[in-house]
């Protein structure tokens, strides 16, 4: 256990549904983060907030929608899907985002989009 | 475009041995780097991070850094099959942003 904690788990939607991924940190951390991993592709950095503040916003399609209403939650809001988004959708935390930056994992929610 | 390369593997080594995992990166500002470790369906779990050029000692585990060739390694002495999985490289470009490498595959074999 890292003290990250993600829900759901597993998650199958269609390209029409509306739904919400969870990550909850109980570390104490300033940062937490939003990566998408692809089948042998690099984990892909979506979204950064640092004390409920979005900084890093990498060219994420509209279609994913994060929110982070206080330190210790994060949440992507997730609508009209493309199958091409299927993933393991990680969220991360860090002590202090200034660089050094060891982050801590949750288990992953692993999104089907059919 | 900022990267991070790693060979994708497999890399198969017998138990007992020493494993030697290699990761470049392209940005000579780099100012962090670690070392993951992500089993097969499971998340990636820090194992070293190293800072300053040369050589960090964990257990089995030391990180080299060389910030004039741009490289970071990992060795694993006295490997065990436990030691099977995917190792990703990572490097911390400064702010908030990590840059992944895809990650080598380790298989230890009994």
């Amino acid at each position: 256990e890292t003290g990250v904690t993600q829900t759901p788990r597993h998650l199958v939607m269609g390209m029409t549904n509306k739904k919400s991924l969870k990550c909850e940190q109980h570390l104490g951390h300033n940062a937490m983060y939003w990566y998408k991993q692809s089948a042998k592709k690099p984990l892909e950095l979506m979204f950064v907030y640092s004390l409920e503040e979005r900084v890093e916003n990498n060219s994420v399609p509209s279609r994913f929608s994060p929110e982070c209403p206080n330190s210790s939650h994060l949440f992507l809001h997730l609508h009209t899907l493309q199958p091409e988004d299927s993933a393991l959708y990680l969220c991360a935390s860090s002590q202090d985002s200034a660089g050094l930056n060891e982050q801590f994992f949750g288990p992953g929610t692993r999104l089907t989009v059919l | 475009q900022k990267e991070v390369e790693q060979n994708s593997g497999p890399l198969s080594v017998p138990e007992g041995a020493i494993a030697s995992l290699n990761c470049t990166y392209s940005d000579r500002g780099s100012q962090s780097f670690f070392w993951y470790r992500q089993y097969s369906g499971k998340s990636p779990e820090l194992i070293m991070f190293i800072y300053s050029n040369g050589d960090k000692e964990d257990g089995r585990f030391t990180a080299q850094l060389n910030k004039a060739s741009q490289y970071v390694s990992l060795l694993i002495r006295d490997s065990q099959p436990s030691d099977s999985a995917t190792y990703l490289c990572a490097v911390a470009t400064g702010g908030f942003k990590t840059i992944f490498g895809a990650g080598t595959r380790l298989f230890v074999k009994a």
